[in-house]
């Protein structure tokens, strides 16, 4: 019973550096996101996708890059690393229940912690 | 577009006392509203769910209330212990809008 599968957990990178969080779950959830926690603001969704192939922006989706070629993966890509990006990265998942964004509840993954110097 | 607003922390209790965390969405039509809760080094996950107005979601002691004519969903806990020192968020399902957060901390 995997769930939802993030890795790295940890990661630094230099500003201008490029790399990959990978998100995989088992569950055949349509839904998957990404979120961003920073302190005394919650969690921020980067972007989203209802199912293979569909992919859309969430609040703050600035310097990063999704897909969803398969329903298990949605990887997240981070082009040039900047130090506002250090954050940690949580995937989530879930059924569609009604309509394309009333979902039921989420399943989070371990979260990546990410610096960036 | 939704929101929601919920109590700003931190909230420092002795254990057991009585634990009120506020939350109050902003909202068209019925979503869902849950509470999730993050456990330190860990992801979040749910704590209860309700799916319509007047619902009660309970577990492990928390309880809250789908109020819609307040748009309100409060978490309580009659006693709160050592071991629910936690962040806790209020989340509604439809854009999955999540509030800030509250921090507990539960003394000894």
């Amino acid at each position: 019973n995997a769930g939802v599968t993030q890795t790295p957990k940890f990661q630094v990178l230099k500003t201008g550096q490029s790399m990959t969080l990978q998100c995989a779950q088992d569950m055949n959830h349509e839904y998957m996101s990404w979120y961003r926690q920073d302190p005394g603001m919650g969690l921020r969704l980067i972007h989203y996708s209802v199912g293979a192939g569909i992919t859309d922006q969430g609040e703050v989706p600035n310097g990063y890059n999704v897909s969803r070629s398969t329903t298990e993966d949605f990887p997240l890509r981070l082009l040039s690393a900047a130090p506002s990006q250090t954050s940690v990265y949580f995937c989530a998942s879930s059924v569609i229940t009604s309509g394309p964004m009333n979902t039921g509840e989420l399943f989070f993954g371990e979260g990546s912690r990410l610096t960036v110097l | 577009g939704d929101s929601v607003t919920q109590m700003e922390g931190p909230v420092t209790l002795s254990e057991e006392a009585f634990l009120t965390i506020n939350c109050t969405y902003t909202a068209t039509g019925y979503p869902s509203l849950f509470w999730y809760v993050q456990y330190p080094g860990e992801g979040l996950q749910l704590l209860l769910k309700a799916t319509k107005a007047d619902d009660k979601g309970s577990n492990k002691g928390f309880e809250a209330t789908y109020r819609k004519e307040t748009t309100s969903f409060h978490l309580e806990k009659g006693s709160v212990q050592v071991s629910d020192s936690a962040v806790y968020f209020c989340a509604l399902s439809r854009e999955l809008t999540f509030g800030s957060g509250t921090q507990l901390t539960v003394l000894p």
